[in-house]
């Protein structure tokens, strides 16, 4: 089955940028989703489609997606930033079609 | 308001059974399908199956095919994933999730149930 591979953990300072990667074979060829989950929370949908942004998420939050890298970037990172983030895609020819990423925690130094 | 609300947190002893629900609102129920995902204490998170509540049709995970049932009451909006024979290694954190229409992003999730199974 199709595996999605993350960094466990990035760290960043307040108003700097933090880069998550998504690993995975031709990745570049599926549209990748985005999960932010905060202690205790349900995760909440914060890119979608490689790059768009549902109402309400902040424009600091983009993505990318080509080759076998997926990157979420936030910018002007905040303490309220600070959360687990999977990457999520759809494999079609899986009988596990849903697939979520291993999990990066950010925290805010 | 679009919302999923889930059932409350259950504690089980091994070999019992269980039904968790998730009730949708604010929107048409027999237009999404509803998936469960699971997170155990600590991890990240696993797709386990999905319903299309129109019909009931499913599709499980390898990984808890024969472990679990999902159904769904279209009448109530209401979606269930079930266990007849709980296992200590089910202790985890159950979310239902429903997708974008017509397509494979969960915006929508259930506040999530936690399943502790201790003898």
């Amino acid at each position: 089955s199709y595996v999605l591979t993350q960094p466990p953990s990035v760290s960043v300072a307040p108003g700097k940028t933090a880069r998550i990667t998504c690993g995975g074979n031709n990745i570049g060829s599926k549209s990748v989703h985005w999960y932010q989950q905060k202690p205790g929370q349900a995760p909440v949908l914060v890119i979608y489609y490689d790059s768009d942004r549902p109402s309400g998420i902040p424009e600091r939050f983009s993505g990318s997606n080509s080759g076998n890298t997926a990157t979420l970037t936030i910018s002007r990172v905040e303490a309220g930033d600070e959360a687990d983030y999977y990457c999520q895609v759809w494999d079609s020819s899986s009988d596990r079609p849903y697939v979520f990423g291993t999990g990066t925690k950010v925290t805010v130094l | 308001e679009v919302q999923l609300v889930q059932s409350g947190a259950e504690v089980k002893k091994p070999g019992e059974s269980l039904r968790i629900s998730c009730k949708g609102s604010g929107y048409s129920f027999t237009s999404y399908w509803i998936s469960w995902v699971r997170q155990m204490p600590g991890k990240g998170l696993e797709w386990m199956g999905r319903i299309d509540p129109s019909d009931s049709y499913t599709n499980y995970s390898p990984s808890f095919q024969g472990h679990v049932t999902i159904s769904a009451d279209k009448s109530i909006s209401t979606a269930y994933l079930q266990w007849s024979s709980l296992k200590a290694s089910d202790t985890a954190m159950y979310y239902c999730a429903r997708p974008v229409l017509g397509g494979d992003a969960f915006d929508i999730w259930g506040q999530g149930t936690m399943v502790t199974v201790s003898s």
